[in-house]
């Protein structure tokens, strides 16, 4: 069970350019998400997902786009890359709420993060 | 609006104390969840503990407990007899749950917990 699979690990861009990065669960998750870690700043919400076809903005969307066509995919893509958009980012998914809405069982599960340099 | 604030950037702790990590949150809604999670120095999301809003007892899970103050809106992780592989980064999160399915997570700015020999 390979769990939350982000790739690539590390990536190095110029300004302007875009890439995907890309972010695969194989847990039947219908909530998927994108955070990006910055110092002091603690994790911050990019977009989320709560099915196919369904997504909607976090805390700090702008210059990031996502899609979700299937259940196990969620890629986040920076159309025109800037110095700012610099950092760690994470993938991660969970049961939809409505699923268990009081339990452990909503808890996130991480991929292993994707770590981007905008020179 | 949901908001979680860890007021704590960084502590030094003596091996073997216990350690509070404080946690404070804001939201309207009802119904909703706590947890932590632990970042190693090698990046990964470690799971820790998870306190449902209307639940009556605070959570335990092994070292870690969370002492959940509902009328103070704070969620501090107790860590009992630290360990030096306690040394991390720990975040506090919180999920809305009563108002909608598509409910996100989010998360504090994180306290660096640092244990002494």
């Amino acid at each position: 069970n390979a769990g939350v699979t982000q790739t690539p690990k590390f990536q190095v861009l110029k300004t302007g350019q875009s890439m995907t990065l890309q972010c695969a669960q194989d847990m039947n998750h219908e909530y998927m998400s994108w955070y990006r870690q910055d110092p002091g700043m603690g994790l911050r919400l990019i977009h989320y997902s709560v099915g196919a076809g369904i997504t909607d903005q976090g805390e700090v969307p702008n210059g990031y786009n996502v899609s979700r066509s299937t259940t196990e995919d969620f890629p986040l893509r920076l159309l025109s890359a800037a110095p700012s958009q610099t950092s760690v980012y994470f993938c991660a998914s969970s049961y939809a709420v409505d699923r268990a809405p009081l339990s452990g069982a909503n808890v996130l599960t991480f991929g292993a993060g994707s770590r981007l340099t905008v020179l | 609006a949901q908001k979680i604030t860890q007021t704590q950037p960084g502590m030094f702790v003596q091996e073997k104390e216990a350690v509070t990590l404080d946690c404070t949150y804001d939201t309207s809604d009802p119904s909703y969840g706590l947890f932590w999670y632990k970042q190693p120095s090698s990046g990964e999301m470690i799971f820790l503990i998870y306190q449902g809003s209307y639940d009556q007892q605070n959570a335990t899970e092994g070292r870690y407990s969370l002492n959940f103050q509902k009328a103070r809106k704070s969620a501090n992780l107790v860590i009992s007899a630290s360990q030096l592989g306690d040394s991390a980064m720990y975040f506090c999160a919180m999920r809305d749950i009563g108002y909608s399915s598509a409910s996100k997570i989010i998360f504090g700015s994180g306290t660096r917990l640092s244990i002494r020999p």
